[in-house]
């Protein structure tokens, strides 16, 4: 089955600062999407981006299809992104396959 | 608001028990799922459901077995349980005609076998 795997596995940062995550597959894919998990646990959807590039505030998603890689951009950070950030993708049928998540953790 | 609960937020159980994790969901969606989450693995699929009464094995259903007797409801059966399955457990729904879209998750039942 297809492979998911992300990077970095960790990551501190100051309110304010900027970062970028990464997700590479090893498949080629015609759905992805970015999942924050908040410290409570609940998971939420933040992006479908099989192609291309989108923005909602503070957060963008660039996904390259041919080269096998999506990247979700974090700018000016605030303690409430804190938590797991996880790219998926879709499988067979329509099952999603996860990465193991970036944790990031936002100090005030 | 909530729409995916899961019965229970923490669970202690003793080796050896039979372990009952329910969810459900009011939003109608056909596809169901129960995932694992350990740390450094992120989820990983155990068992799904298209349909009622319907099932199928996901990546690790080794020492799991679920029920689906109605459309709302998805259980997932620890037969015995063991420690190495100490784990978060999170329930997902998505409607059938979007594939992969529209996947809402329930906030998980935090699992610990002693």
């Amino acid at each position: 089955g297809i492979q998911v795997e992300q990077s970095p596995p960790d990551l501190i940062l100051q309110e304010g600062a900027n970062s970028t995550l990464r997700c590479n597959f090893s498949d080629s894919v015609n759905n992805l999407q970015w999942f924050h998990q908040n410290p409570w646990g609940q998971l939420i959807n933040l992006f479908y981006i099989p192609s291309g590039t989108k923005q909602n505030g503070r957060l963008s998603a660039t996904t390259v299809a041919t080269e096998r890689y999506s990247s979700l951009y974090i700018s000016s950070s605030q303690t409430t992104d804190s938590g797991v950030y996880f790219c998926a993708v879709k499988d067979y049928g329509n099952k999603l396959v996860f990465g193991a998540g970036t944790i990031l953790r936002v100090k005030s | 608001d909530v729409k995916v609960t899961q019965s229970s937020r923490y669970l202690v159980k003793r080796t050896g028990e039979k372990v009952f994790l329910e969810c459900v969901q009011d939003m109608d969606h056909e596809n169901m799922f129960w995932y694992r989450q350990d740390p450094g693995l992120g989820l990983r699929l155990i068992y799904f459901s298209y349909d009622v009464k319907m099932k199928e094995k996901g990546d690790i259903p080794e020492g799991y077995s679920v029920s689906r007797e109605k459309k709302e409801r998805f259980s997932l059966i620890l037969e015995s349980a063991s420690t190495n399955q100490t784990s978060m457990y999170l329930c997902a729904s998505s409607p059938r005609d979007r594939g992969t879209y529209g996947y809402t998750f329930g906030s998980g039942t935090r699992l610990t076998v002693v």
